[in-house]
């Protein structure tokens, strides 16, 4: 089993819509929580670090559930330049990061 | 300006060559990373460097030789390459471990 896991996608959506993407992680000694972009040919990117208490940039919220060892990212109207991977990416400290094989995003007009 | 820049972009080399990339960051952080990115897209993190000190070294072949000069430079050296080592190299830099800045990566093709 992986150690990340996420929503093996493909997602096709049309511009407007709200997506939502899940992702679990099998280590509980997990301490940090992101979610990273990438670009078709490109490198990945920091969308959004990920708290408990659950956080929003703009159109894009991330949740965190400790007990669960789930991690969301919410997507709301969508729009045709969201249209990437997102990575789930965690991290036990020390700069280590694990990334989950990433859930590809399409969004048509 | 290139905060962390990779050399080359594309390398195409046949199996059992020894070939280099080189990764340079500019944004004065401590800490580098290599990263592979295999044709499945998973990222794996192969090696990291702090302040030109080797911290992480993952079950990687030996063939894969890291070195890093100075902080601000970590290369990879790649020894008899094999057709399993075809895949996209990340280079990545960050101030204290935490978000992590990606070079553009460079494309290996061994045939």
């Amino acid at each position: 089993r992986k150690e990340v896991e996420q929503d093996p996608g493909p997602f096709n959506v049309p511009e407007g819509a709200t997506v939502a993407f899940n992702c679990t992680y099998s280590n509980s000694a997990s301490q940090s929580f992101f979610w990273y972009r990438q670009d078709c040919r490109k490198e990945p990117k920091l969308l959004m670090s990920v708290y408990s208490s659950g956080n929003e940039d703009g159109r894009f919220t991330a949740q965190l559930n400790r007990a669960s060892q789930y991690i969301s990212l919410l997507i709301r109207d969508s729009k045709l330049s969201d249209s990437a991977t997102y990575l789930c990416v965690v991290s036990r400290g020390g700069g280590k990061l694990i990334f989950g094989q990433g859930t590809e995003l399409s969004v048509k007009p | 300006d290139t905060a962390v820049s990779q050399t080359p972009k594309y390398l195409v080399t046949q199996m059992g060559n020894d070939k280099s990339i080189k990764c340079e960051q500019n944004l004065g952080h401590d800490t580098m990373y290599w990263y592979k990115q295999d044709s499945k897209k998973f990222l794996k993190i192969m090696f990291s460097y702090n302040n030109k000190e080797l911290i992480i070294n993952e079950t990687v072949p030996n063939r894969f030789s890291p070195k890093s000069p100075d902080k601000a430079h970590l290369n990879l050296h790649i020894n008899s390459l094999e057709l399993g080592d075809s895949a996209v190299y990340f280079c990545a830099s960050s101030p204290e471990g935490v978000e992590q800045f990606f070079g553009p990566g460079t494309r290996l093709t061994v045939l």
